[in-house]
């Protein structure tokens, strides 16, 4: 079965304290590779998109990339405003709809 | 311009009774989703819509329905409600991007 597996689960940080999470993805023929933040009690919003191997973005203290079986989201200095879920989700050639794993919680602390 | 609107915000049901999440789109995206989000669970697709009068299952669809008859609204009926769909469900929509706009959520508790 395709799946969308992010690790760690959760993750502590302390302000500054730079570091990177993990997707990766078993699915063949992928569309779109996506980055969602969420914060409690939110929807979750978007922040990138990526389509190929070699690909990265950013945003901010925000860099995602990807490789031809996972992504990476790279958080540089981060600031206690970060804490925050971040998902992961692909789009498949053959899909409609995205498919999401179950999120790494980050905390920043002061 | 709101997005994706969904209401309620929050409801509590007894079992076996029924109810309607509303989900708006003003972005005149074709495709429409519903989702479930249960802690450390990740998002579980529940039902979808390519257009007006298109729907389909996805990964969770029992006890759940749908319908789209228009392209802005695609609301979720839950016939007889059971504890297991106490959970937050989000609405969602997707246009010529590939990437979805989620509502705020609606937070469903069934005692």
């Amino acid at each position: 079965e395709d799946q969308v597996t992010q690790s760690p689960e959760a993750l502590r940080l302390q302000e500054g304290e730079s570091s990177s999470l993990n997707c990766s993805y078993t699915v063949s023929g992928l569309r779109g590779l996506f980055w969602y933040r969420q914060d409690p009690g939110k929807g979750p919003e978007f922040l990138f998109t990526l389509y190929s191997a070699g690909e990265e973005k950013e945003k901010e203290r925000l860099k995602a990339t990807l490789t031809k079986k996972e992504s990476f989201l790279h958080i540089t200095a981060p600031k206690p405003e970060d804490s925050a879920t971040y998902l992961c989700a692909d789009l498949r050639n053959s899909g409609y709809a995205l498919n999401f794993g179950k999120g790494t919680s980050l905390l920043v602390t002061p | 311009n709101a997005g994706v609107t969904q209401t309620p915000k929050f409801r509590i049901l007894k079992i076996g009774q029924s109810m309607t999440l509303q989900c708006t789109q003003d972005m005149n995206h074709n495709y429409m989703y519903w989702y479930r989000q249960d802690p450390g669970m990740g998002l579980k697709l529940i039902y979808y819509s390519v257009g007006a009068g298109i729907t389909d299952k996805g990964e969770v669809p029992n006890g759940y329905n749908v319908s789209r008859s228009t392209t802005e609204d695609f609301p979720l009926r839950l016939e007889l409600a059971a504890p297991s769909q106490t959970s937050v469900y989000f609405c969602a929509t997707r246009g010529g991007g590939t990437e979805a706009f989620f509502g705020q959520g609606t937070r469903l508790t069934v005692v």
